[in-house]
């Protein structure tokens, strides 16, 4: 049962250029919903995180949106930068089941 | 990486053999997990501790067993590794606020 579906699977974006990564979920218990970001050769690591009582997060370039009644939020990168080119997970977490759910990943690709 | 380290970073072994895998944190966390990454599978958890001894199945679970004698280590084993377990292995950590994971920096695994 695929609680979690992350889109797309990959992305190519030019430099300057707005990254989205969206992840939708089925699981109304998930109250935390984090991104984590994953370099090759690395673990992943959290990048930002937003409660459901707030639609939007901001910590410099990146943006969380999120939309309680369509059961989803998104990943925006402002400016994209090769230095951001990695995978990127959505790990919705629900803190009644203790359990954190990983989504499939997102490979962005910024080029020049 | 958090103070997480995985040993080795990679292994390559023949089908049939054991393998164990060892993941050791200086953070005094009590929740520890293995997860196995895959291409267009994200990542999966195999398992999980809770505390010394104290260890549960994840989704994946079949084939690997693990073990934890102490809070720092974390072991995983494979009694008879197979082709199918071909895969980067990462440990995770975390501590009371489970909504949020600190990752090794992985082990690859190649079964031939």
């Amino acid at each position: 049962q695929q609680q979690v579906k992350q889109s797309p699977q990959s992305l190519i974006v030019q430099k300057g250029g707005i990254s989205i990564i969206n992840c939708a979920y089925e699981n109304t218990a998930f109250d935390y919903f984090p991104w984590y970001q994953q370099f090759p050769g690395k673990g992943p690591a959290l990048l930002i995180a937003i409660r459901p009582d707030v639609s939007e997060k901001k910590e410099g370039r990146f943006t969380i949106s999120f939309n309680k009644s369509a059961k989803q939020f998104s990943l925006h990168i402002m400016d994209s930068q090769p230095g951001d080119s990695a995978t990127y997970f959505c790990a919705p977490y629900s803190g009644g089941y203790q359990k954190v759910t990983f989504g499939t990943g997102t490979k962005l690709q910024v080029i020049p | 990486d958090a103070g997480i380290t995985q040993s080795p970073r990679h292994k390559v072994t023949e089908t049939g053999t054991p393998v164990t895998l060892r993941c050791h944190q200086t953070e005094n966390h009590r929740y520890m997990y293995w997860y196995r990454q895959d291409p267009g599978h994200g990542l999966r958890l195999i398992h999980y501790s809770y505390g010394v001894k104290d260890t549960d199945k994840g989704e994946v679970s079949d084939g690997y067993s693990v073990s934890r004698s102490k809070t720092e280590d974390f072991l995983l084993t494979l009694e008879s590794a197979t082709s199918s377990q071909t895969s980067v292995y990462f440990c995770a950590i975390s501590g009371d606020k489970k909504n949020i994971q600190y990752f090794g920096a992985g082990t690859r695994l190649s079964v031939l």
